[in-house]
């Protein structure tokens, strides 16, 4: 089974909303990764946690703040968001992070579908 | 750094002829490869991976790739297009020592009847 869930499919919420992407799996990975997809463009990495520590932070705005709570789950909490925000937003989750010149495939969901009005 | 190009943002073929996805790569070291598909409104799936084993791969539905070290090439062909191979492409590498991906900015797939 490599399936990563991620709900909800789609959100709508106003600028001064708090909305939370909650992003599973259950393949045993200990690398999970938020990605930003805007339209017609590849996507790009927000943040990735391994071991259930941050580890890199692709200088996000602060209006977005992510949580791993146990190496099966993934959220990441909206805040305070501009029109600009609206994306899809993917997630996605490795065996490990590669380290010592590895390469573990990375499992990506469905998306959820983010508007901000 | 590492970075990939893909040379065409828009390919059109007619079902049943041939497919060719372009990507050129740039690496300071042996790269790892990747090509993902995106249907409309859906998340990524990985068609194949290179590694640095054989230099051809084969993937998913009839999909290979040849890594070319001499022409720093990792195109993406399929003898016969199907319908359902209309989707977005996306050809990435790896950063080296840490499974961070870049993406190339990624090749509309159109197919005619």
């Amino acid at each position: 089974d490599t399936e990563v869930t991620q709900t909800p499919k789609h959100l709508v919420m106003g600028m001064t909303n708090k909305k939370s992407l909650k992003c599973e799996q259950h393949m045993g990975h200990r690398a999970m990764y938020w990605y930003k997809q805007k339209a017609k463009k590849p996507p790009e990495l927000m943040f990735v946690y391994s071991y259930e520590k941050l580890s890199i932070n692709e200088s996000v705005p602060s209006r977005f703040s992510p949580e791993c709570p146990n190496s099966s789950l993934l959220n990441l909490h909206l805040h305070a968001l501009q029109p600009e925000d609206s994306a899809l937003y993917l997630c996605a989750s490795s065996q490990d992070r590669g380290v010592a010149g590895g390469t573990d495939t990375q499992y990506f969901g469905p998306g959820t579908r983010l508007t901000v009005l | 750094a590492q970075s990939v190009t893909q040379l065409d943002s828009h390919v059109s073929v007619s079902e049943g002829t041939p497919v060719l996805l372009r990507c050129n790569y740039s690496s300071s070291y042996s790269p790892s490869l990747f090509w993902y598909v995106q249907h409309p409104n859906k998340g990524l799936q990985l068609l194949l991976k290179y590694t640095s084993a054989a230099t051809l791969v084969k993937g998913i539905n009839g999909f290979e790739a040849e890594f070319k070290k001499s022409e720093t090439s990792f195109h993406l062909t399929k003898p016969s297009a199907h319908m359902s191979d209309a989707a977005e492409y996306f050809c990435v590498v790896i950063r080296y020592n840490n499974n961070d991906m870049r993406f190339g900015a990624g090749t509309r797939l159109t197919v005619k009847p």
